[in-house]
């Protein structure tokens, strides 16, 4: 069965700090990597994506690093602001339209003002 | 562009009781999805739609659950007995073609039905 599992489960960082999610992913035909935030009431909405043949992708404050032999790839939130007290999910999906996306199950993140 | 629509926000039923949600998708999006979201856990695929046709309804209860797109525009998607497990955000989401280039159109989610089986 696919799956991705994403640590830590909640996460408490200080403003200005630098919020880290982990995910790892088993399923190799995986190709791309999305990452996912919602707030409370709504619905996740897309962050930022990474295909494996990049090491790191960076949008603003946000990076994802992905190790492809680990099959690991983390979420970095550089200079975290309370605004971005959300929850996070990871998500992985095998090449082709009709395969479905694989969420890991959230990391809860709180900075503090 | 308008969001994907969901109604209703909040839906309080009884064990045993039939549900319906409905969903409008992002105009000229010909990829739908909806999603079951328990509490604490990720969003889980019950089915997709490629305009009125199903792709994928494996992880569907089709003993209790279906889903219908009969237009390839609005859906809706029906629980009929609900279970006390039942209880979820129902989430849809729609995406421009899964037919892009690598089939990674990004998926544009409404905010949900939440759920709650009495």
């Amino acid at each position: 069965q696919q799956q991705v599992k994403q640590s830590p489960q909640s996460l408490i960082v200080q403003k200005g700090g630098i919020s880290i999610i982990n995910c790892a992913y088993e399923n190799t035909a995986f190709d791309y990597f999305p990452w996912y935030q919602q707030f409370p009431g709504k619905g996740p909405a897309l962050l930022i994506a990474i295909r494996p043949d990049v090491s790191e992708k960076k949008e603003g404050r946000f990076t994802i690093s992905f190790n492809k032999s680990a099959k690991q790839f983390s979420l970095h939130i550089m200079d975290s602001q309370p605004g971005d007290s959300a929850t996070y999910f990871c998500a992985g999906k095998p090449s082709g339209s009709a395969r479905q996306l694989t969420f890991g199950s959230g990391t809860q993140l709180t900075v503090l003002p | 562009e308008a969001g994907v629509a969901q109604s209703p926000r909040y839906k309080i039923i009884e064990k045993r009781q039939s549900v319906a949600f409905w969903c409008n998708p992002i105009s000229g999006h010909a990829t739908l999805y909806w999603y079951q979201q328990i509490l604490g856990q990720g969003p889980k695929l019950l089915i997709q739609f490629q305009n009125n046709g199903v792709v994928d309804d494996s992880q569907l209860p089709k003993d209790r659950f279906s889903a219908e797109r009969l237009k390839g525009v609005d859906s809706t998607l029906k629980i009929q007995p609900a279970k006390l497990e039942d209880s979820a955000v129902y989430l849809c989401a729609s995406s421009l073609d899964g037919q892009g280039r690598n089939g990674n159109q990004p998926q544009h989610f409404g905010d949900g039905t939440r759920l709650s089986i009495l």
